[in-house]
């Protein structure tokens, strides 16, 4: 199947730090990318969808200006958390899809951030 | 609530028997998909089914949806150690816009 990678897997930092997390498909275009967040032992809540060469699309309560997206090429999409706070503290995971909304999406392996 | 949600929230069972989850949703869907996540990892694509589906099998999987009743069910068959990790259902609506998770399932296989 397709595969998504995510760099970092890990990241520590201190508060007011920006995080990068980056997301690529490794075998195939994404047209569009979905970043996630998941906090210990609950469920996967959507943060924003990003087509690529469009401005992402942030789900009520989710700060666009906190949560920067960019999705420059087919292939890669970036999140960075911005003066990072330890309530940011979480699980961030990116999915990729390669066509339309009937087709699959590929999960990566997550990015654990923690925030001191 | 969530779009949805999974049924139990816990399971625990012997290695060899059938674990059966159940996921519920509200809106309509354009298909359904359920996820598997071992602990602090990235989810695993199980399997897709389309609102115009009834039944799917993979392996030891076998997937319902009956969208009359706006529910699926994820039967696991002879289940291994292995199979331990939460099982996670996710609806895709019409526009193609979003993947709503469930609360997820945990699903222990003691051997």
């Amino acid at each position: 199947g397709a595969v998504v990678s995510q760099h970092p897997s890990w990241v520590i930092c201190k508060s007011g730090t920006s995080v990068k997390i980056e997301c690529r498909s490794l075998d195939f275009q994404a047209t569009t990318m979905f970043w996630y967040r998941q906090f210990p032992k609950q469920s996967l809540m959507l943060m924003a969808t990003s087509n690529e060469g469009s401005k992402a699309t942030y789900e009520q309560g989710v700060e666009k200006d906190k949560f920067l997206i960019n999705h420059a090429s087919l292939t890669l999409s970036t999140l960075t958390v911005t003066s990072a706070h330890p309530e940011d503290s979480s699980f961030y995971i990116c999915s990729a899809r390669e066509g339309g909304w009937q087709e699959t999406q590929y999960f990566g392996p997550g990015t654990r951030l923690l925030v001191l | 609530s969530q779009q949805g949600e999974e049924d139990p929230q816990a399971l625990s069972i012997q290695e060899g028997e059938n674990a059966t989850m159940n996921c519920s949703y509200k809106t309509s869907i354009n298909n359904l998909q359920w996820y598997r996540q071992n602990s602090g990892r990235g989810l695993v694509h199980l399997i897709l089914i389309r609102s115009n589906e009834r039944e799917k099998h993979s392996g030891r999987l076998r997937v319902t949806l009956d969208t009359s009743k706006k529910s699926s069910s994820l039967l696991i068959t002879a289940s291994r150690a292995a199979d331990t990790a939460s099982y996670f259902c996710a609806t895709a609506n019409n526009a193609g816009n979003m993947l709503t998770f469930g609360g997820g399932t945990r699903l222990m296989v003691k051997p």
